[in-house]
């Protein structure tokens, strides 16, 4: 079954530090699609990232950075220069094909807290 | 702007009652989701609809169904409410077409608490 792992359930960083959060999948599909999320406080998903599994660049936008690594199975993002906005609780996600549609496979999420 | 809107913030109902959450879409997507959120748990699928009229089980549907009468709206109905379904209820939209590599758009989340 498919499956995404973020080990993470909280991380506390300092202004300014950087930091990775990690996230493992399981698939046995050949083709697959990764995404990014963040959770701010007010509660609505934010859409950061989606790579597919043919495309193991990395990418750069920013502050923000993602490591996809077939070999380990895993996808990880990593804030450079963390701010306070930054906080946020962040979701790892795989798409799994369903008969006539698709579903996110999420993670259990990670709790990033940057203090001042 | 693109727009999941959720009719309600939070919403406290008593065990038993018949618990109604709406969601509307604002960008024409062909699908729709229901998810629930429980604290390490993550986000979990309860129903999807791919098209007016039509609906699909996700990984938790007991004790909750759907309603897709218009493709602009998708309710989450709780047929009797129980304290086990206090949680956060997040619907998320998208396109067909665009196969798997389409993300989901989310609303803002229905915190529900069953008393």
């Amino acid at each position: 079954a498919q499956k995404v792992t973020q080990a993470q359930t909280e991380i506390s960083v300092v202004e300014k530090e950087d930091v990775t959060l990690d996230c493992v999948y399981e698939t046995r599909d050949t083709t697959y699609y990764l995404f990014w999320y963040k959770q701010p406080p007010s509660g609505e998903l934010v859409f950061l990232i989606r790579r597919n599994s043919f495309d193991e660049q990395n990418e750069i936008s920013g502050r923000y950075s993602w490591n996809f690594q077939k070999s380990t199975s895993s996808f990880n993002f990593t804030i450079t220069a963390s701010q306070v906005v930054d906080s946020a609780v962040y979701f790892c996600a795989l798409s799994e094909a369903m008969d006539s549609s698709y579903k996110l496979i999420f993670g259990s999420g990670t709790r990033l807290l940057v203090r001042p | 702007d693109v727009k999941v809107t959720q009719s309600s913030r939070y919403l406290v109902k008593r065990t038993g009652e018949k618990v109604f959450l709406e969601c509307v879409q604002d960008m024409d997507h062909e699908n729709m989701f229901w998810y629930r959120q429980d604290p390490g748990l993550g986000l979990r699928l309860i129903y999807f609809s791919y098209d007016v009229k039509m609906k699909e089980k996700g990984d938790i549907p007991e004790g909750y169904s759907v309603s897709r009468e218009k493709k602009e709206r998708f309710s989450l109905i709780l047929e009797s409410a129980s304290t086990n379904q206090t949680s956060m209820y997040l619907c998320a939209s998208s396109p067909m077409g665009q196969g798997r590599d389409t993300e989901a758009f989310f609303g803002q989340g229905t915190r529900l608490t069953v008393v």
